[in-house]
């Protein structure tokens, strides 16, 4: 059974940088596929953040791509976010999720369970 | 960037129908996916492709999408089904981006 579970700090100061990791459990990462991030600030919806392929590759929300990262490590079966200079409007429950299988599967059919980070000095 | 418009609520009788939209501009021609999320829980998928289901989803969800207007039709509705939906599509014209719809609020009365 494919199990993610997000890691991190759930308090990070103004202006400093927001890290998580995503363990991905019953599934090697290398056999192929897309992982991606979304967050969701307390009572509000869902907000699509980037995703990356297990080569790699990567795209980004247009509205957050300046201060973000995403990347991978087949190694460890595990893709991390990065995200610089937040602020309070980056509180949130950050997810991880996998894209579901094959080319056309444009959705997300795992995900983890969330890590709720606070923007607070 | 491509904007999917959902009602903020809807409420629905037990055992009655529940329908849920979500507007895009020519919406019909794209795959359409949808998430049921509980409080404290992340979302979980239970339509995708405009109609299929994931296994484990109950045949009293139900998907269709023409059009300017996807719709979930929840049929049969139980108390277990109160929770937030989001319709969800792939935007692969402004530079192969997820986007999720406003959300809806179904309330079991």
């Amino acid at each position: 059974q494919i199990q993610l579970q997000e890691s991190g700090p759930g308090l990070v100061k103004p202006s400093d940088t927001l890290s998580l990791t995503c363990a991905v459990s019953g599934y090697s990462i290398s056999r192929g596929n897309w992982w991606g991030w979304i967050r969701q600030p307390p009572g509000k919806g869902l907000e699509w953040i980037g995703y990356i392929y297990f080569t790699g590759s990567t795209y980004y929300n247009p509205s957050l791509k300046s201060r973000v990262t995403v990347s991978i490590d087949t190694s460890k079966n595990q893709v991390s976010l990065t995200l610089s200079s937040v602020a309070a409007g980056d509180t949130a429950v950050y997810y991880c999720a996998r894209k579901g299988d094959g080319s056309r599967a444009w959705y997300f059919d795992y995900w983890g369970q969330g890590a709720l980070v606070t923007v607070s000095s | 960037s491509y904007v999917l418009t959902q009602p903020p609520s809807v409420s629905v009788a037990p055992g009655q129908t529940a329908r849920l939209t979500c507007g895009g501009n020519n919406i019909g021609s794209q795959s359409v996916h949808w998430y049921q999320q509980k409080p404290g829980q992340a979302p979980v998928l239970v339509v995708y492709d405009d109609s299929d289901r994931p296994s484990g989803i109950p045949e009293r969800f139900s998907g269709s999408n023409s059009g300017n207007t996807a719709t979930l039709t929840i049929s049969r509705v139980e108390a277990g089904d109160e929770a937030d939906y989001y319709c969800q599509v792939w935007d692969s014209i402004s530079g192969q981006t997820f986007v999720f719809g406003t959300g809806t609020k179904v309330t079991v009365l």
